[in-house]
């Protein structure tokens, strides 16, 4: 089975703390996802990466960052956190094909103060 | 832009009731259909999915494909109280690259 780890269930930061969000997966995927999700707006996509050290701007990448460092490790950025970036964060990943099924981790929810 | 659409529910059936969930999409060229369930405060499972080549049972779920029409249906049969939730659907294909694009979702609620 499809291991996605993400560090953090539950987050509480301030506001212009500079926030990161871990990501592990055990599956030696090529694809990592960061998305976040919001009530009434479904999944919106932040970044991609597809391969170490590359990246790939989402739907929603103001006010964010990503590395891909390691294959099978993915970490989100927050330069200087907002309140409107209170959300619950998921990352996920896949094989590099298309067609391919995105495996989920548990999920961080952030809360910005 | 491709498009995913879900009407967001609630969905409510009876206990042992055949519930019936569609997703609809705009590109025609999608290839791939992916059903996810997601409860409350959790991350979306990978319920089952298909490609563009046919349908698929798994236990009491089926996928289905009208490619004519443009959507994908999800079938749960003996509905249980313990299949309600939030159920998602992510179309992908060769012009998605390796994204896939998710509806908002349809909330199913089973009713003992």
């Amino acid at each position: 089975d499809v291991k996605v780890t993400q560090s953090s269930r539950y987050l509480v930061k301030r506001t212009g703390e500079k926030v990161f969000l871990e990501c592990v997966q055990d599956m030696d995927h090529e694809n990592m996802f960061w998305y976040r999700q919001d009530p009434g707006l479904g999944l919106r996509l932040i970044y991609f990466s597809y391969d170490v050290k590359m990246k790939e701007k989402g739907d929603i990448p103001e006010g964010y960052s990503v590395s891909r460092e390691k294959k099978e490790r993915f970490s989100l950025i927050l330069e200087s956190a907002s309140t409107n970036q209170t959300s619950m964060y998921l990352c996920a990943s896949s094989r590099d094909r298309s067609n391919q099924p995105q495996h989920f981790g548990d999920g961080t929810r952030l809360s910005i103060l | 832009q491709k498009e995913v659409e879900q009407n967001s529910g609630p969905l409510s059936v009876p206990e042992g009731a055949i519930a019936s969930l569609n997703c609809t999409y705009s590109d025609r060229g999608s290839q791939s259909f992916f059903w996810y369930r997601q409860y409350s405060g959790k991350s979306p499972e990978l319920i089952m999915f298909i490609y563009s080549n046919g349908d698929k049972e798994d236990g009491r779920f089926t996928a289905q494909l009208n490619k004519a029409s443009q959507y994908v249906s999800l079938l749960i049969r003996d509905s249980q109280p313990s299949d309600s939730a939030t159920y998602l659907c992510a179309v992908g294909g060769m012009e998605y690259g390796n994204k896939l694009v998710f509806g908002a979702g349809t909330i199913l609620r089973v009713k003992s």
